[in-house]
């Protein structure tokens, strides 16, 4: 199966900062959702995005779900420790044949230093 | 709490076994689905099940089975013919079908010795 690309593939950045990172396809999707996922754990839902061009936040997440329908953006403002993990973006649409087919992108791994 | 769990969480075996992955909800979810995780790498669907006595192939299906007998369970076996099954293998399940909002089980660590 055919995964999004997301980039960065890592960041390592110092507490306080701000993160963007970004998932893009070649394919229209009509959901994206982003999922976080801590060491050892199972990915925990962040945002989900139903409309093009929609900007929902969550906290200090911010989403976006791009007005072409083919990306989306995931800010995090002034990180801090606790926000270490991969971060994975999703995308929710007719793909490959088969209809509302979920795809994962291949995660964002975050590194905060305190 | 509501919730998924998964058992065991670490699991050895050697080449040429069979073995069972746990998966509970009471969440009362209709669907389930199993994952695979591998480094580097997003998660791949294995199986789904969108009701009772119904599940699907998902991407990468071959040399795992599934039931599903009781809407609170969902096993996953892999089997001897899968061919590289050391894995994080990640069970979830929503509240509707056809949904990108899963909740996930804590995982289970395979590895093959």
């Amino acid at each position: 199966g055919q995964q999004l690309n997301q980039s960065p593939q890592s960041m390592f950045i110092q507490e306080g900062e701000d993160v963007s990172m970004n998932c893009t396809s070649s394919s229209i999707f009509n959901t994206w959702l982003w999922y976080k996922q801590d060491p050892g754990e199972g990915p925990v839902l962040l945002i989900a995005l139903y409309k093009a061009g929609e900007l929902t936040s969550n906290g200090r997440l911010t989403a976006q779900f791009g007005i072409t329908r083919k990306d989306s953006f995931l800010n995090i403002s002034a990180s801090i420790p606790s926000d270490v993990g991969i971060y994975f973006c999703a995308g929710q649409g007719h793909y490959g044949g088969a209809t509302n087919k979920l795809i994962f992108g291949t995660g964002t791994l975050l590194a905060v230093q305190p | 709490d509501g919730g998924i769990t998964q058992s065991p969480k670490y699991l050895f075996r050697k080449e040429g076994q069979n073995v069972t992955l746990s998966c509970e909800q009471n969440l009362n979810h209709d669907a389930m689905y199993w994952y695979r995780q591998d480094p580097g790498q997003g998660l791949r669907l294995i199986y789904y099940s969108q009701i009772v006595n119904d599940f699907q192939k998902g991407d990468i299906a071959e040399g795992y089975s599934v039931s599903r007998e009781k809407k609170e369970s969902f096993p996953l076996t892999v089997t001897s013919a899968q061919k590289n099954p050391t894995a994080f293998y990640l069970c979830a399940s929503s509240r509707q079908k056809n949904t990108g909002e899963l909740f996930f089980g804590e995982g289970s660590r395979l590895t093959v010795l």
